[in-house]
């Protein structure tokens, strides 16, 4: 069973930073791309970040791009997101998500999320 | 620019059928794209990947009740004998190399 588990989220002050985790387990982690998707409060789904299989192809939405960081252990089985300069409008519940490819767009697994409150 | 479009909200009654609609953007008429289902408090769930003839490749127990399909620039999610579960948002979403990972807005879908 696929299993992620993001974990590292909180209330942090606009400007700072912080770095969300996420757990992979229940498949070969290292045979397909992954992605951060977010969600504000009220609003829909937004694409924040996605990593190939062998990090060798990275991407960001414009909204992020030059303040977040993805990066991926597969020894470790694990995807993070490195966020700094935080802002109030990156408030959002973060989900990690695995895709169907080793390099593509398409995710087909979710996690349940952890929850970013930038506030001062 | 590569633009997924939804309507915002739709609605059926318990055990009819609903057909949602994703239309591409002008140009982009040979994308595949995927339907995500999301409902409150839990994270999103892949329903499928819906390709440009309509063929469609379904998420790990995803009911038969659900099966997408393609015209054109649209492309179609139906959810049929519908039950008070399937009551949630419903996103399609798409993917290029340059603009990268796109979500439509969204439909809240009510089941009456």
């Amino acid at each position: 069973e696929v299993q992620l588990v993001e974990s590292g989220g909180g209330l942090v002050q606009p400007g700072r930073s912080l770095r969300l985790s996420c757990a992979a387990s229940g498949f070969t982690f290292d045979d397909y791309a992954m992605h951060w998707v977010r969600q504000a409060p009220g609003k829909g789904l937004e694409w924040v970040s996605g990593i190939s299989l062998n990090s060798g192809s990275i991407g960001y939405a414009d909204s992020v791009k030059g303040r977040f960081t993805i990066s991926r252990d597969n020894a470790k089985n694990s995807l993070y997101l490195q966020m700094n300069s935080l802002r109030a409008d990156d408030t959002a519940l973060y989900y990690c998500a695995k895709d169907l490819y080793g390099s593509g767009g398409y995710p087909n697994y979710w996690g349940q999320g952890t929850l970013v409150t930038v506030s001062s | 620019q590569l633009v997924l479009t939804q309507s915002p909200s739709a609605s059926a009654s318990l055990g009819a059928s609903v057909k949602l609609t994703c239309t591409l953007s002008s140009g982009h008429n040979s994308y595949a794209i995927a339907w995500h289902q999301k409902q409150p408090e839990t994270g999103p769930r892949f329903l499928m990947k819906v390709n440009s003839d309509g063929s469609h490749y379904k998420g790990d127990g995803i009911p038969d009740r659900f099966s997408g399909s393609s015209s054109g620039a649209e492309r179609y999610l139906t959810i049929s004998s519908l039950q008070s579960v399937d009551e949630a948002d419903y996103y399609c979403q798409t993917w290029d190399t340059g603009t990268r990972v796109l979500f439509g807005g969204g439909t809240k879908l009510t089941v009456l």
